[in-house]
């Protein structure tokens, strides 16, 4: 069963324009973590932000921030003033530590940004 | 501070011969992980050591593949009998402990004719 979706294979955004990527996450678990990684061609994941399932508040990091609905079960990634760099894969990754200590991944989002 | 390292960055092989791939993960982490990327998917777990021993070895395909972590730290995974479906990158990282931040090495791209 899959356990977190990422239903955009591809996304475009204009340079210094913000962007959305949608995460959905499937888990009757009560504890969890909700990551997201960016991979730019060179493979490496780089970890981005991180979002607990008992945190109150949206986590933020620098231009990252990460739109966590519980109810919904999504845990969408916000860039904020899109950069060229930012052109990449984003693997949205969730962690139930109660159950085994892999992450999940979903099947990943390649953004474009378009100067 | 250094983060995980792997070697060899690519490794072309034979279909039916052995390989060996390396993980040195950051220091001090005690989690070291085995995940497997095909072209188009994302990471998908094979094993997970906590120290010195294999916490979770339920990814692994079949009984071709195997992988230690003799003294805690650096992590070999062994896979025998190569075939042509084992082609694909194999990505370690490492965390703290259970549920941490997992930190991601540059892969192995293995490719096997």
């Amino acid at each position: 069963a899959q356990k977190i979706t990422q239903t955009q294979p591809g996304m475009f955004v204009q340079e210094k324009e913000a962007v959305t990527l949608d995460c959905t996450y499937d888990t009757s678990d009560p504890s969890y973590g909700l990551f997201w990684y960016k991979q730019p061609s060179s493979g490496e994941m780089i970890f981005l932000i991180y979002q607990g399932s008992y945190d109150q508040q949206n986590a933020t990091e620098g231009r990252y921030s990460l739109n966590f609905q519980k109810a919904r079960k999504s845990a969408n990634l916000v860039i904020s003033a899109s950069q060229l760099g930012d052109s990449a894969m984003y693997f949205c990754a969730m962690s139930r530590p109660n159950t085994g200590n892999q992450f999940y991944f979903g099947t990943g989002t390649s953004l474009t940004v378009i100067p | 501070g250094a983060g995980v390292s792997q070697t060899p960055s690519n490794k072309v092989t034979e279909k039916g011969k052995y390989v060996e791939l390396r993980c040195d993960p950051i220091s001090g982490h005690t989690a070291l992980y085995w995940y497997r990327q095909s072209l188009g998917q994302g990471p998908e777990f094979l094993i997970y050591f906590q120290g010195t021993g294999a916490a979770d070895d339920s990814g692994l395909p079949n009984d071709r593949f195997f992988a230690v972590r003799p003294e805690g730290s650096v992590s070999t995974l062994k896979i025998q009998r190569t075939e042509r479906g084992d082609s694909a990158v194999y990505l370690c990282a490492s965390s703290y402990g259970v549920g941490e931040t997992q930190y991601f090495g540059p892969g192995t791209r293995l490719l096997v004719l």
